[in-house]
């Protein structure tokens, strides 16, 4: 089986940079990706880390490290619009998707 | 076009009612799956479909019936459902790669169809 976990919340400043970690425990391992949910919208890809490192995507870094099964996103330079749901997720076989728990950010004034 | 299209975006059936939801893709992506995300919680993967054919099968209930007629479009057939089965349904697609390694894992999700059982 595979388990992704989040902390549940977290609450940021404006403009601060914010880090949101998943472990994760699984089998047929190919990758951690990230994903972006808006209160009643879709989820939104953000980054994929197939390799160990960290992989930059503009505000949005993403990093993996699969000795720790570990990973994490780091947003830099909040906006108040990154106040979302944030989900890890492994890819598998056939691109097979297991979310993590997901992380609720709060960015604040 | 680089959207997912999901009709319809709500829908309220009873328990005896048989309805179905379409699911639309055009970028050529040639992995399909079908989510279900109830409040708060992550999606949960339902089914995989590649190449048109059904490859994973998350142990759903027979009462929910994917089908793939082409590589643009998927449905998900509806019936006897359960209060329960409440939630947000959500298609995505995802191109596939020969190279795992180096193979852009992300899914284009529609915005879902919010599913109201009574």
């Amino acid at each position: 089986g595979q388990s992704l976990e989040q902390p549940s919340e977290v609450t940021a400043v404006e403009g601060a940079i914010v880090q949101i970690n998943c472990t994760y425990q699984t089998s047929g391992f190919y990758g951690l990706s990230w994903y972006q949910q808006h209160d009643g919208g879709a989820p939104t890809f953000l980054s994929y880390n197939a390799l160990d490192g960290l992989e930059e995507t503009g505000r949005f870094s993403s990093f993996l490290s699969r000795s720790d099964s570990y990973g994490y996103l780091l947003l830099q330079e909040l906006q108040m619009k990154d106040s979302a749901s944030y989900f890890c997720g492994t890819a598998g076989g056939y691109q097979k998707v297991t979310f993590g728990t997901g992380t609720k950010l709060q960015v604040i004034p | 076009d680089t959207e997912v299209t999901q009709t319809p975006k709500h829908l309220v059936m009873g328990m005896t009612n048989k309805k179905s939801l379409k699911c639309e893709q055009h970028m050529g992506h040639r992995a399909m799956y079908w989510y279900k995300q109830k409040a708060k919680k992550p999606p949960e993967l339902m089914f995989v479909y590649s190449y048109e054919k059904l490859s994973i099968n998350e142990s759903v209930p027979s009462r929910f019936s994917p089908e793939c007629p082409n590589s643009s479009l998927l449905n998900l057939h509806l019936h006897a459902l359960q209060p329960e089965d409440s939630a947000l349904y959500l298609c995505a697609s995802s191109p596939l790669g020969r190279d795992l390694q180096r193979t852009n894992y992300g899914y284009t999700f529609g915005s879902g169809t919010r599913l109201t059982v009574v």
